[in-house]
């Protein structure tokens, strides 16, 4: 089962942050925090992970809460291409490793 | 630099029938997954294959096998499909540990007739 919780799905406009919460209350101490997004149709794209300091790169941010509980991926400006459905996933790098996915957030970007 | 490929692209199959997808990984990766997505849902581990061995595998019956090669290249063969088997199957390719992350391709939809 997936150790992470997600809202179903939720509404940004165009050109605005998109800021997308994930619970992940059980995280254990060296297990990293992964988001991938899925767009219709497509395999999923790895976006960024973290272990607990915020992280950036040119597609997000990752910001991780201080207890490592819970997370945001944060898209700065978003665009009707980021409408996906989003997942976040706990994970240890350590040895042969799976990626459990939950149901994910529908990320819906309106014009 | 070439990504994940995933052949077929589209396939459809009969009830009862053998059915063999592959997956060409990303360049510089060892590890290849395989991951079930039933429509409306999230990818479902199937097994992981590592130095040409099953590494991991997920809860599906022994009617899915696999296969990697020295190219690490590597196929999922499903026998006596059932119904409930259409999906989308996803091919993943990393280094073992994923710590740099996992490409994934972009499916091979089966349907099952």
């Amino acid at each position: 089962d997936a150790k992470t919780t997600q809202p179903t799905s939720m509404d940004c406009a165009e050109g605005r942050a998109a800021n997308l919460p994930c619970n992940h209350s059980t995280i254990s101490g060296n297990e990293y925090v992964y988001w991938y997004r899925q767009i219709h149709s497509q395999g999923p794209q790895y976006i960024i992970h973290g272990l607990k300091n915020n992280e950036t790169n040119e597609m997000a941010s990752l910001i991780i809460t201080e207890d490592r509980k819970s997370s945001t991926l944060i898209l700065p400006h978003a665009t009707l291409r980021d409408t996906a459905v989003y997942y976040c996933i706990v994970l240890i790098i350590q040895g042969a490793q799976k990626l459990v996915f939950g149901q994910g957030t529908r990320l819906t970007i309106n014009p | 630099d070439a990504g994940v490929t995933q052949s077929p692209t589209h396939l459809i199959k009969t009830r009862g029938q053998q059915v063999t997808l592959r997956c060409s990984p990303k360049s510089g990766h060892d590890t290849v997954s395989w991951y079930q997505q039933a429509l409306g849902q999230g990818p479902q581990f199937i097994f992981q294959y590592y130095e040409e061995e099953e590494r991991q595998r997920g809860n599906f019956p022994d009617r899915f096998s696999g296969h990697q090669f020295p190219n690490y290249s590597s196929e999922l063969n499903v026998n006596a499909l059932l119904l409930g088997d259409s999906a989308l199957y996803l091919c993943a390719s990393s280094l073992l540990t994923g710590s740099y992350g996992y490409t994934f391709g972009s499916g091979t939809r089966l349907t099952v007739v």
